[in-house]
């Protein structure tokens, strides 16, 4: 049981560029949700999921892509990234997110130049 | 009113002493309540979940005031291994139970 990994730990990209942080839980939750956390600024969710099919915006969603397809996998797409979206991400699963653990990923460090 | 305001912080204590968190919440509809803790450069855990009569595990103890839309943490009889970040955790941020509104976290260092 791996619970929730996340790809890469580590990506440095340059401004404009795209890519996708990997997200996956193997423990059959419903509730997956992205968060980013920035020194003085605590986490703040950006996406979440309550099911495959079903996503719904957070409090910062802009400049970012979900979909989920699965219930094991949740990717987020940064569609053209800036050096505002340096920061420290979190995938996070549950049951039930308002009534039950949430557990994390290890987390992606993400720098934008 | 911010949605989860907690203590700022830094709080650096002896091992052995007793230090209390405060977290104040606006939503008043909020009904899950929760204390997770985060090590440096690690990802937050669940420390414990806070329920209306309050509730302990072994040497932490959370309260929670619905009235005063305030949560508290207590920890007796510190350990160096104690030091981390807590942060202090709603749900019903947004006007949605499936959303989870973090506080920006108390950093706690005990000293030997």
């Amino acid at each position: 049981n791996a619970g929730v990994t996340q790809t890469p730990k580590f990506q440095v990209l340059k401004t404009g560029q795209s890519m996708t942080l990997q997200c996956a839980q193997d423990m059959n939750h419903e509730y997956m949700s992205w968060y980013r956390q920035d020194p003085g600024m605590g986490l703040r969710l950006i996406h979440y999921s309550v099911g495959a099919g079903i996503t719904d915006q957070g409090e910062v969603p802009n400049g970012y892509n979900v979909s989920r397809s699965t219930t094991e996998d949740f990717p987020l797409r940064l569609l053209s990234a800036a050096p505002s979206q340096t920061s420290v991400y979190f995938c996070a699963s549950s049951y039930s997110p308002g009534r039950s653990t949430q557990y994390f990923g290890p987390g992606t460090r993400l720098t934008v130049l | 009113r911010k949605e989860v305001e907690q203590d700022p912080g830094p709080f650096n204590v002896p091992e052995g002493a007793t230090v209390a968190f405060n977290c104040t919440y606006s939503n008043s509809a909020s009904q899950s309540f929760f204390w997770y803790r985060q090590d440096c450069r690690k990802e937050p855990k669940l420390l414990m979940s806070v329920y209306s009569s309050g509730n302990e595990d072994g040497r932490f103890t959370a309260q929670l005031n619905r009235a005063s839309q305030y949560i508290s943490l207590l920890i007796r009889d510190s350990k160096l291994s104690d030091s981390a970040t807590y942060l202090c955790v709603v749900n019903g941020g947004g006007g949605s139970n499936y959303k989870l509104t973090f506080g920006k976290g108390t950093l706690l260092t005990v000293n030997p």
